[in-house]
């Protein structure tokens, strides 16, 4: 069974400081990794994507890929209290997509 | 302007009652997929079209189905033959099977 593992938090920073949010999948012929934000009580919404090995930045985002150790990461800068919420972690393996169970994430004011 | 869009927001189900939530979109993509997220977990495949009348299962299928006879509709029926049906639906959509999908905002079903 194919496996995204993220760490269900929740992760506490200050606000202004980074948030630095992981996650490890099991299978190494995912191509594809996203990052989606959930609110409490609404839907996800797509923020990262990386297909490359490297950093890809966006903004205050930045995503890590490391395929060599099946390691997906997201930071966040100068997180904000606006910033809270659940992170979902999710990797393209075969024709879907594997979600981990999400990192709660709080920033504090 | 371009979206998902998931009706009703809230579904209240009877037993042995089939109930079915729609799922439209018009950003012209060929993918469809529809997933159900129980609390404090991630999300989990039930049912996913690449094109119109076609449609594959996912890891959780039993209890539900589908259709696809139009590009831009998914709907799911949740069947009596699902015994815990409460959780959040959501439906997604993208561009091809390996392209980054978008949610609508989900359906609640919870049983009376």
């Amino acid at each position: 069974q194919k496996e995204v593992e993220q760490n269900s938090g929740p992760l506490s920073v200050p606000e202004g400081a980074i948030a630095s949010l992981n996650c490890t999948y099991s299978d190494r012929g995912s191509q594809s990794f996203f990052w989606y934000r959930q609110y409490s009580g609404k839907s996800p919404e797509l923020i990262m994507f990386i297909y490359s090995n490297g950093d890809k930045e966006d903004g205050r985002f930045t995503a890590q890929l490391n395929k060599a150790s099946q390691y997906v990461s997201l930071l966040i800068r100068d997180s904000q209290p606006s910033d809270s919420a659940t992170y979902l972690c999710a990797a393209h393996s075969s024709y879907k997509l594997i979600f981990g169970s999400g990192t709660r994430l709080l920033v504090r004011p | 302007d371009g979206g998902i869009t998931q009706s009703p927001k809230y579904l209240f189900r009877k037993e042995g009652q089939n109930v079915t939530l729609s799922c439209e979109q018009n950003l012209n993509h060929d993918a469809m997929y529809w997933y159900r997220q129980d609390p404090g977990q991630g999300l989990r495949l039930i049912y996913y079209s690449q094109i119109v009348n076609d449609f594959q299962k996912g890891d959780i299928a039993e209890g539900y189905s589908v259709s696809r006879e139009k590009k831009e509709s998914f709907p799911l029926t949740v069947t009596s033959a699902q015994k815990n049906p409460t959780a959040f639906y959501l439906c997604a959509s993208s561009a091809g099977l390996n392209q980054p999908q978008h949610f609508g905002d989900g359906t609640r079903l919870s049983i009376l």
